[in-house]
């Protein structure tokens, strides 16, 4: 079973501060994605990376692959409100009828 | 248009009872997922189905039967539902097994059993 950890579990931080999140696996994964949930909705997918060492950027959130495909890391820049909710990692299945697994989240809250 | 639904939203009820959750995608995916979330915000894959087919099974309780009369539509049947079954499930499609790791999910429904 692959298995999918983040770090840390919940972090609280003010409005303009940087965070780092991190995924972490002893299994290799074909791509990785990274959702976010806020609360009383389902996930949604902000990123997809595929290959090792991969960086990706999307406005103020940095994602980054690693170089053996078994862990992630999601930074977010001057962290505001709206970025608050829970944030998932998903690891891709390496055959057609493999599943995506998905960590057990970190929940990041914002305070003005 | 929500490219995900799923209905109803929360849903009460009591030990022993049968439920039903529906789910419907408009995006035209061949693929369709439920996951249960538990109270620590863990999501977990219960089923997926491809094209009315299903692919995974995750040693779920048969009391939990999914139906895909057709690859827009996933439903959740629960019979006999028991306390443990307190949780947010969740629908999801793809467009096909090939893009199964970029997922679109429904906004939940909130199974409270009493």
């Amino acid at each position: 079973t692959q298995l999918l950890e983040q770090s840390p579990q919940f972090l609280s931080i003010q409005e303009g501060e940087n965070l780092t999140v991190y995924c972490n696996s002893s299994s290799v994964f074909s791509s990785l994605q990274w959702y976010r949930q806020e609360p009383g909705e389902g996930p949604v997918l902000l990123v997809t990376v595929v290959t090792g060492g991969e960086v990706k950027k999307l406005k103020r959130l940095t994602f980054q692959f690693g170089d053996a495909r078994k862990d992630s890391s999601l930074h977010i820049t001057a962290a505001q409100p709206g970025d608050t909710g829970l944030y998932l990692c998903a690891g891709g299945g390496n055959t057609n009828a493999g599943k995506s697994t998905f960590g057990d989240g970190t929940t990041l809250t914002v305070k003005p | 248009d929500t490219a995900v639904s799923q209905t109803p939203k929360y849903l009460v009820t009591q030990m022993g009872n049968d439920k039903s959750i529906k789910c419907e995608q408009n995006l035209g995916h061949d693929t369709m997922y439920w996951y249960k979330q538990d109270s620590k915000k863990f999501l977990k894959i219960m089923f997926s189905y491809n094209n009315k087919e299903l692919i995974i099974n995750e040693t779920v309780p048969n009391r939990f039967s999914p139906k895909s009369p057709d690859k827009a539509h996933l439903n959740l049947h629960i019979n006999s539902l028991e306390l443990g079954d307190s949780a947010v499930y969740f629908c999801a499609s793809s467009l096909n097994l090939l893009a199964k790791n970029i997922q679109y999910f429904g906004a939940g429904t909130r199974l409270s059993v009493l």
